[in-house]
């Protein structure tokens, strides 16, 4: 059964960093495209960001509210897809989900309150 | 691309039918052909869970009374006979342009 499970959800203050972790199995994530998304009760449903397949330079695209605070990453050794959230603020406050880049498979999420 | 969904709240008898329209701010259709026009359900509680992609293709699993159709700008997703177990919140999004846009989302309850 192909399933994504995140981790590493929390409450952190305002201008702080939090690792969030997507765990793959039942699939072989080093040939897929990745997706990052996010959901407030006051945006709705809102993509963060992508990370293509190594064979195609491994490369990240990030939306305009996230770009240079957010990094994607993957560890395709380990199965595993992170996204760094570096000085965060409280409109960050979210479920975060890990998504396949064709959004047939979604995590259950995890979510991230920033506040102090 | 702006996705604008409506109605944003359907209530519904159970039995009859539902339809939501959504409509984008660009053309979806893409360079290769395609038109990138997803339909995802949230029940309550629940992470989305994609029902349509490419306007009218049903996924594995998804009962044929859902249905997508649609080109250009204007798409529908319609529920021929409404069944207690499709309450949540259906959303629209398109992944033609980058980056992908999703709609604010169509509450559908039982009256």
């Amino acid at each position: 059964e192909v399933q994504l499970v995140e981790s590493g959800g929390g409450l952190v203050d305002p201008g702080g960093s939090l690792r969030l972790s997507c765990a793959a199995s039942g699939f072989t994530l080093s040939n897929a495209w990745m997706i990052w998304v996010r959901q407030t009760p006051g945006r709705g449903l809102e993509l963060v960001g992508r990370i293509k397949r190594k064979t195609e330079g491994g490369t990240t695209d990030y939306t305009a509210p996230v770009q240079g605070r957010f990094t994607i990453s993957r560890d395709d050794s380990k199965n595993t897809l992170y996204l760094q959230m570096n000085s965060l603020k409280t409109e960050d406050t979210a479920v975060y989900y890990c998504v396949t880049h064709l959004m047939d498979v979604w995590g259950k999420g995890t979510t991230v309150t920033v506040s102090s | 691309v702006v996705m604008t969904q409506s109605p944003l709240s359907l209530p519904v008898t159970l039995g009859q039918p539902a339809s939501i329209s959504c409509r984008s701010s660009q053309s979806l259709v893409n360079s290769d052909g395609n038109t990138y026009l997803n339909w995802f359900q949230q029940r309550p509680g629940q992470s989305p869970r994609r029902l349509i992609y490419k306007v009218s293709n049903r996924d594995s699993g998804v009962p044929d009374r859902f249905s997508g159709s649609g080109s250009g700008t204007a798409f529908t997703l319609e529920i021929s006979r409404v069944e207690a177990e499709d309450v949540g919140v259906y959303y629209c999004m398109q992944r033609t342009h980058w980056p992908r846009t999703f709609g604010q989302g169509t509450k559908v309850e039982i009256k």
